[in-house]
């Protein structure tokens, strides 16, 4: 497994404003992934974050919107631009070794934009 | 689809078995996971079942899988009051090499004393 922290735990926002959340794992790990989850609601995958080029996107999520940063193997951001009440949510990164390994997800940041 | 479907809602009593159903859509995936929510926390991994077994068990926990229905199930051994959480069920999606997951929409467990 591995140990995982996210900055920060929640915070409160205005509309049009932007909040930029770190993730920090203590291992080098290939795959970084940030998701989404609206209240009362299921896991939505955002990107998946890559290491030295743009990260992926899932369709529905574009990079206007959630910039995300990779610069090494241990660290990833996810901005939430402009943002409005539909993004309050909690935001969870993940890690996996491999694609093909297990995923362990950090402690999520909870937002909520007012 | 992609749609991974749980039922919403599970109530049982201290010192019951808990059983969460789960069906999944991908008969190409090759991983399947139960993770486990308590409030206002993140997930936690539980457990995972490769697709080429049909059943796993670990402690208190045993997952049993049929490939031919897609169906997942998670069974909890003597329920505790500390089990009380969401569970969600999630399929790694078999075709490419992106290791993204599936979520179901998650199982509320409530252990009643």
């Amino acid at each position: 497994s591995a140990v995982i922290s996210q900055k920060p735990s929640r915070d409160i926002c205005q509309r049009g404003t932007s909040l930029t959340i770190q993730c920090q794992v203590d291992s080098q790990v290939t795959m970084m992934f940030w998701y989404r989850q609206q209240p009362g609601q299921s896991l939505t995958l955002i990107a998946t974050a890559n290491q030295g080029s743009e990260a992926t996107y899932e369709s529905g999520f574009v990079i206007d919107k959630f910039p995300i940063s990779r610069p090494n193997l241990t660290f990833s951001t996810l901005t939430v631009s402009n943002m409005s009440p539909e993004d309050s949510s909690i935001y969870l990164c993940s890690v996996a070794r491999s694609p093909q390994e297990t995923q362990y997800f950090g402690p999520g940041t909870r937002l909520l934009v007012l | 689809g992609e749609d991974v479907e749980q039922s919403l809602f599970l109530s049982v009593r201290e010192g019951d078995s808990s059983v969460i159903n789960c069906t999944y859509t991908d008969s190409s995936s090759t991983y399947l996971y139960w993770y486990k929510q308590e409030p206002g926390a993140g997930l936690q991994l539980l457990t995972y079942i490769f697709s080429n077994m049909d059943m796993k068990q670990d402690q208190r926990l045993t997952v049993l899988l049929n490939k031919k229905d897609k169906h997942l199930s998670l069974r909890i051994a003597d329920t505790q009051t500390g089990d009380s959480a969401i569970y969600f069920c999630a399929e790694r999606k078999g075709s490419g090499n992106t290791g993204k997951l599936i979520f179901g929409q998650g199982t509320t467990l409530q252990v009643k004393p």
